[in-house]
């Protein structure tokens, strides 16, 4: 099966700046991978997807580059705000039939301001 | 969008008793329904996968007999956790998909807390 390796499990910054999460798959056919936003207490919401035909995506400050190849793929959010602390999930999956996303295990943002 | 509905959003019950979570698709009809468990600060953990119609197929370690899960219907799923124990306490949440990657949504999910 599928096994999503997701880093760093925390990861601090400044307001402003950069944050960058990393996440690696196994299954060479995944082919949907999409980032979720969960904050304290709440349902994890679809923040950005990419698919497997298309190695970059970008909406407003979030953006998100898939390397095929290499099996990774990450987040990169620009101009961080403190509205963005939550943690963050990555998945991947098979988008034809029956789609069972496997997730990894989080990465927790705290922006400081 | 695809909306899907959890009930309830937080149960607090005593030691023993049982405990049913409702998840519904509130438009659009869901041929499969997930449950995941979530410890604070922790990933979700799939416990099972169910298709309307048919028996849920449980993820490795969780218990069937703990855990019922019924899907009767293609927009509503609910998952029972008997003799609950304070161990049982954590945040439950459902998704329901369509079929298509386009069609997966979590449900607002459950606090339980076991006393």
């Amino acid at each position: 099966g599928e096994n999503v390796e997701q880093h760093p499990s925390t990861l601090s910054v400044q307001e402003g700046d950069s944050a960058v999460i990393k996440c690696t798959y196994s299954d060479s056919a995944s082919n949907y991978f999409p980032w979720y936003k969960q904050e304290l207490g709440k349902r994890p919401q679809l923040i950005i997807d990419i698919r497997s035909n298309v190695g970059e995506k970008k909406d407003q400050r979030i953006a998100v580059t898939l390397n095929k190849t290499a099996k990774h793929f990450s987040l990169h959010i620009t101009e961080t705000q403190p509205e963005d602390s939550a943690v963050y999930f990555c998945a991947a999956g098979r988008s034809g039939g029956s789609y069972i996303p496997t997730f990894g295990r989080g990465t927790s943002l705290i922006v400081h301001p | 969008g695809a909306v899907v509905s959890q009930h309830p959003s937080w149960v607090i019950c005593k030691s023993g008793t049982s405990v049913k979570i409702e998840c519904r698709s509130l438009d659009f009809q869901a041929t499969t329904m997930f449950w995941y468990r979530q410890f604070p600060k922790q990933s979700l953990m799939l416990m099972a996968t169910s298709n309307e119609g048919s028996k849920a197929t449980y993820e490795q370690g969780v218990e069937k007999d703990k855990f019922l899960i019924n899907h009767a219907s293609l927009t509503l799923s609910t998952l029972t956790v008997t003799s609950a124990h304070p161990e049982d306490s954590s945040f439950y949440i459902c998704s329901a998909s369509s079929g298509s990657r386009s069609g997966y949504t979590f449900g607002s999910g459950t606090r339980l807390t076991v006393v």
